[in-house]
């Protein structure tokens, strides 16, 4: 069955940097596009970073252009985001999630239980 | 990248239907044929409970149905059963790789 499993949350202080994780079991993950998913304590869902299943693109919100960067290792079967410069209001639990077609960007079918990283002085 | 409106509550009694509104422009939910809709209950994960406007995931009772006119997307739910009480979020392909969501609406079932 599918696995989607999440580490690297903590609590950081701003302006540092944080490396999440995802492994993902179950399913091809070569042939998905994968994206974060992120939520706010309390707040909403908002999606954060893509890319392909071929590692060749990745798109980003405008809240973190210039300071995330989504990765993959298809042969750790892994999906990571490098974070940097982070700010108070990066403050949320953050999902691996994984989509329901094979190189679609859309329709999340699969959730990781999430991380939470928490950006505290 | 503005988050797609949804209304903050809505609410009803079992039995009947509701129907949450998501409305975004045609660069997002007008433009393209992949809304989709979240269920999340307190604590949990979101759930997948439409996909590309209309399409139900198998699992996913038949009262769930979606639909699209012009650049607002709805979801409705008939009836109504007191595990639906839940947050709802929509969510749309806004291309070239990008994906927005709705800011959420809380059903509560009375």
């Amino acid at each position: 069955q599918v696995q989607l499993v999440e580490s690297g949350g903590g609590v950081v202080q701003p302006g540092g940097s944080l490396r999440l994780s995802c492994a993902a079991s179950g399913f091809f993950f070569s042939n998905y596009d994968m994206s974060w998913v992120r939520q706010a304590p309390g707040k909403g869902l908002e999606w954060v970073a893509v890319i392909t299943y071929d590692g060749t693109t990745e798109n980003y919100a405008d809240s973190v252009k210039g300071r995330f960067t989504i990765s993959r290792d298809k042969s750790k079967n892994t999906l990571y985001l490098q974070m940097h410069s982070l700010r108070a209001e990066d403050t949320a639990v953050y999902y691996c999630v994984k989509p329901r077609a094979e190189m679609s960007t859309v329709n999340f079918d699969f959730w990781g239980q999430g991380t939470l990283v928490a950006v505290s002085s | 990248q503005s988050a797609l409106t949804q209304p903050r509550s809505v609410s009803g009694s079992p039995g009947q239907s509701v129907t949450i509104s998501c409305t975004g422009s045609t660069s997002d939910v007008g433009g393209y044929g992949y809304v989709s809709w979240y269920q999340q209950h307190p604590g949990k994960t979101p759930q997948l409970m439409i996909y590309d406007v209309t399409k139900r995931p198998s699992g996913v009772p038949d009262r769930f149905s979606g639909s699209k006119s012009g650049n607002t997307a709805s979801l409705t739910i008939s009836g109504l059963q007191a595990e639906d009480e839940a947050q709802y979020y929509c969510c749309s392909y806004a291309g070239s790789y990008t994906v927005i969501f709705g800011g959420g609406t809380k059903l509560t079932v009375l």
